[in-house]
């Protein structure tokens, strides 16, 4: 079973308008921390968000926001006021303990912002 | 601060020649990791070390690919000989795990391999 799902290859969003980048995630680890990357063109791969499992509030970071459901085992990202320099692709990671801390990457979404 | 650091960039060599890839980590950071990434594909584990050990080497194609992390700090990873199905993107990523951090990974910009 895939341990982090991302089910949107490709989304579009208008400027200024608000998107919800979609991801799920399998573990039954009661310990476990959620990421959200961004990749650009240029190559390097920028931490956005994080989300602890034991977390009680969604996390936020300035226009970055975690929908963090844990019984439904997603963890959503939501960009709002996007901006042309939000295009990119976007992965959803997870890091496990109990397989040693190693990280989980989902096949990404490609975003795309429309002027 | 200085992230980590990766070279070369670009490399085009051609099939059955030997490449290899070298990374800096964060100051600090006490675990590498080695991701190779194909062309619309999330990042996949080629190897882990803790300090200098390998801690998580499943995922290498031991038979054409190693590694080394000599003191642990900078490591090399080295393809011989490298198969048209090598070329993408090799990432590095360097972390520290403590009570304080949420642990996440800091990627360097990348290798970008392509084999002819």
């Amino acid at each position: 079973a895939q341990k982090i799902t991302q089910t949107q290859p490709g989304m579009f969003v208008q400027e200024k308008e608000a998107v919800t980048l979609d991801c799920t995630y399998d573990t039954s680890d009661p310990s476990y921390g959620l990421f959200w990357y961004k990749q650009p063109s240029s190559g390097e791969m920028i931490f956005l968000i994080y989300q602890g499992s034991y977390d009680q509030q969604n996390a936020t970071e300035g226009r970055y926001s975690l929908n963090f459901q844990k019984a439904r085992k997603s963890a959503n990202l939501v960009i709002s006021a996007s901006q042309l320099g939000d295009s990119a692709m976007y992965f959803c990671a997870m890091r496990e303990p109990y397989t040693g801390n190693q990280f989980y990457f989902g096949t990404g979404t490609s975003l795309t912002v429309i002027p | 601060e200085a992230g980590v650091v990766q070279s070369p960039r670009y490399k085009i060599i051609e099939k059955k020649q030997p490449v290899a890839f070298w990374c800096n980590p964060i100051s600090g950071h006490n675990t590498l990791y080695w991701y190779l990434q194909n062309l619309g594909q999330g990042p996949e584990l080629l190897i882990r070390y803790e300090n200098e050990e390998a801690v998580d080497d499943s995922q290498l194609p031991k038979d054409r690919f190693s590694a080394e992390r000599l003191k642990g700090v900078d490591s090399t990873l080295k393809i011989q000989p490298a198969e048209l199905g090598d070329s993408a993107v090799y990432l590095c990523a360097s972390s520290v795990h403590s009570g304080a951090n949420t642990g996440e990974l800091f990627f360097g910009e990348g290798s970008r391999l392509t084999v002819l």
